[in-house]
């Protein structure tokens, strides 16, 4: 199974929006509504950020938002704060009932 | 609050078999999804497999010929076995809770296979 597809990078100032992309196909991204999204700062675990698609844990802040457009996923992060500088890993489930990451991306605030 | 924590060996000699246990804490591993992960160091994660509380298991294709896991619900404890490593095998392995997303990890535990 290949990983899913994410920018390497992203950039933005504090207070702009910043959307990442995460491009499977429809035997993955596409097919099903289990597209979850993840941030990871240097040294630490990951943290889940958004789940099936759109669906923000509790205490996870309302900036961050998911969508999904045929193939493609969409984790935007508005009113962008340095604490967001992370990489953030998008996840999803596959038709061979596996379980695939996005390639990862660095977001830098400038 | 639900915790997660990795223990075993952060050597493992090449042709060996890397042992690894998730001690959850705070909760019962009863009725969830059990999974593992890992990240080599600098690149990206992958996923591993998962465990259910009854023993049903799902390994990732590239993995599944040397991956076993197994749940202790006495111990609320499970575990991950993945013979035959090369120091392609050399990552931070992480447990967590879920199968389609991950609402609970464990801090990870570095696994470095060398002679």
């Amino acid at each position: 199974q290949s990983a899913l597809t994410q920018p390497a990078s992203v950039s933005g100032s504090p207070g702009q929006s910043i959307t990442i992309s995460c491009t499977g196909s429809s035997s993955d991204v596409g097919g099903y509504n289990y597209v979850s999204w993840y941030q990871q700062h240097p040294g630490k675990a990951p943290k889940l950020m958004i789940s099936d698609v759109s669906n923000r844990p509790s205490g996870v802040s309302n900036r961050f938002s998911g969508s999904k457009s045929g193939n493609t996923a969409s984790l935007t992060i508005s009113g962008l704060q340095t604490e967001d500088e992370a990489d953030y890993y998008c996840s999803s489930y596959t038709s061979s009932s596996t379980r695939v990451f996005g390639t990862g991306t660095k977001v830098t605030v400038l | 609050q639900v915790q997660l924590q990795e223990s075993g060996p952060g050597l493992v000699k090449p042709s060996e078999t890397l042992s690894l246990t998730c001690t959850v804490s705070g909760g019962s591993i009863s009725s969830y999804y059990w999974t593992w992960m890992r990240q080599p160091p600098g690149k990206g994660l992958e996923w591993i497999g998962y465990i259910y509380y009854t023993g049903s298991s799902n390994y990732n294709p590239s993995l599944k010929s040397r991956v076993t896991m197994s749940v202790d619900t006495s111990k609320n404890q499970f575990s991950l076995k993945l013979s035959s490593v090369t120091a392609a095998d050399t990552a931070v392995y992480y447990c967590a809770r879920g199968a389609n997303s991950f609402s609970y990890w464990g801090l990870g535990t570095l696994v470095t296979v060398s002679s």
